[in-house]
């Protein structure tokens, strides 16, 4: 069974068009995260959900708005998408928020924009 | 806010040598340190980490790290590669309940 998974593995897609990637983890933790990996594999958090309440938001555009119908759910939706949006998105959960826990990664999804 | 440096961004090694990847991080406090894997077009895998206790950590797949509080380093060692260690490795640390990667370290090993 995966842990966390996310769909769709690809998204090609035009400037301007709204998207959607999903998230689900099956581990029965309390935090979910949504990361993105530009072209330089430099990985950055995005965003950060625990118990369904946003707690970190890293100075995204809000063209992005995450989205936690439940704890086990947590989706990413991108308005009016741009070039620089191409990049791999990965979704993560961890038991809780204390900062020793292990985050488990999903497997990705790569963006493009074209 | 804390930060790590991977001091390598690629790692040449042959199949069956050693390696060690170097990671030093800047904070004035307590630290929590992680190295993680990513193989080809997958996610992110945790090898080890250091909370607190033992300096050296022992993680997955024979890796090992050293935390040294006094160079600020948690270098990434194993004794001897396999052509299936070819992987990103990312040095991370955690702040404001945030994990802070470092910029990666690409290992290729060769035959």
């Amino acid at each position: 069974d995966t842990a966390v998974s996310q769909t769709p593995k690809y998204l090609v897609t035009q400037m301007g068009n709204d998207k959607s990637i999903k998230c689900e983890q099956n581990l029965g933790h309390d935090t979910m995260y949504w990361y993105k990996q530009d072209s330089k594999k430099f990985l950055k958090i995005m965003f950060s959900y625990n118990n369904k309440e946003l707690i970190i938001n890293e100075t995204v555009p809000n063209r992005f708005s995450p989205k936690s119908p439940d704890k086990a759910h947590l989706n990413l939706h991108i308005n009016s998408l741009e070039l620089g949006d191409s990049a791999v998105y990965f979704c993560a959960s961890s038991q809780d928020m204390m900062g020793g826990n292990e985050q488990f990664f999903g497997p990705g999804t790569r963006l493009t924009v074209l | 806010a804390q930060s790590v440096t991977q001091l390598d961004s690629q790692v040449p090694v042959f199949e069956e040598a050693p390696v060690e990847l170097r990671c030093n991080y800047s904070s004035s406090v307590s630290v929590y340190l992680f190295w993680y894997v990513q193989y080809p077009n997958q996610g992110l895998q945790l090898l080890l980490k250091y909370l607190s206790g033992s300096t050296l950590v022992k993680g997955i797949n024979g890796f090992e790290a050293e935390f040294n509080k006094s160079q600020t380093s948690f270098h990434l060692r194993k004794p001897s590669v396999h052509i299936s260690d070819t992987a990103e490795y990312f040095c991370a640390v955690v702040s404001d309940y945030k994990l802070s990667f470092g910029a990666g370290t690409t290992v290729t090993v060769r035959a």
